[in-house]
């Protein structure tokens, strides 16, 4: 079954440093990964999506994100944090591309991304 | 014009209630989920439907009980509510069943069980 461990429950920047948020996956198949980002009080907002394509995978709001088979992993990065960052971010897997079945993502535990002034 | 839409956003209740959250997305989607978020943010998957059928369903207890009338909508009814059920219960949906394209959430239901 996939699995996502996202390494630091909580991360802080300087605003207008480089964020880099990570992620690890395992899956038995080549997988479907997601970054989704979680405001206060609010529902779950797709940040990017890796589906089989291009490796360097761009979002929304300048995060950019690479698939590495070889290390499993696919970490989310911003050259330049914004006070408007600060949110919960959480990384996903879904197998359900490759014809395995119905397997809805799993999510990792969440990083808190905290921007000081 | 809100693609995943859940009513109502806050449920406070007694113990022993029953209760139901309702969810309806207007994208076409063909599949919708459920998913709970506990208090330290980690979201779980409860319920699957593709076109109102019941795909999956995790290692729930019985006294939830989904209900899809069109693959539109996607309800949960929550029977003999207690202290543990309390969370944030999300709602979202598919494009299809492979999910490729991601999923919409809707904005959750904060369910206080007291």
């Amino acid at each position: 079954a996939q699995s996502v461990t996202q390494l630091g429950s909580h991360v802080s920047v300087s605003e207008g440093a480089l964020v880099l948020l990570r992620c690890n996956y395992s899956s038995s198949v080549p997988p479907y990964l997601f970054w989704y980002v979680q405001y206060p009080n609010q529902g779950l907002q797709l940040l990017l999506k890796y589906t089989s394509a291009a490796t360097l995978v761009k979002g929304i709001n300048g995060f950019e994100a690479e698939f590495k088979k070889s290390e499993t992993s696919f970490h989310l990065t911003k050259p330049s944090a914004h006070m408007s960052d600060a949110a919960e971010y959480f990384c996903a897997v879904s197998e359900s591309g490759v014809g395995s079945g119905n397997t809805p993502l799993v999510f990792g535990k969440g990083t808190r991304l905290s921007v000081i002034a | 014009d809100t693609a995943v839409s859940q009513t109502p956003k806050y449920l406070v209740t007694q113990m022993g209630n029953d209760k139901s959250i309702k969810c309806e997305q207007n994208l076409g989607h063909d599949t919708m989920y459920w998913y709970k978020q506990d208090s330290k943010k980690f979201l779980k998957i409860m319920f699957s439907y593709n076109n109102k059928e019941l795909i999956i369903n995790e290692t729930v207890p019985n006294r939830f009980s989904p209900k899809s009338p069109d693959k539109a909508h996607l309800n949960l009814h929550i029977n003999s509510l207690e202290l543990g059920d309390s969370a944030v219960y999300f709602c979202a949906s598919s494009q299809d069943i492979l999910g490729g394209l991601g999923y919409t959430f809707g904005s959750g239901t904060r369910l206080t069980v007291v």
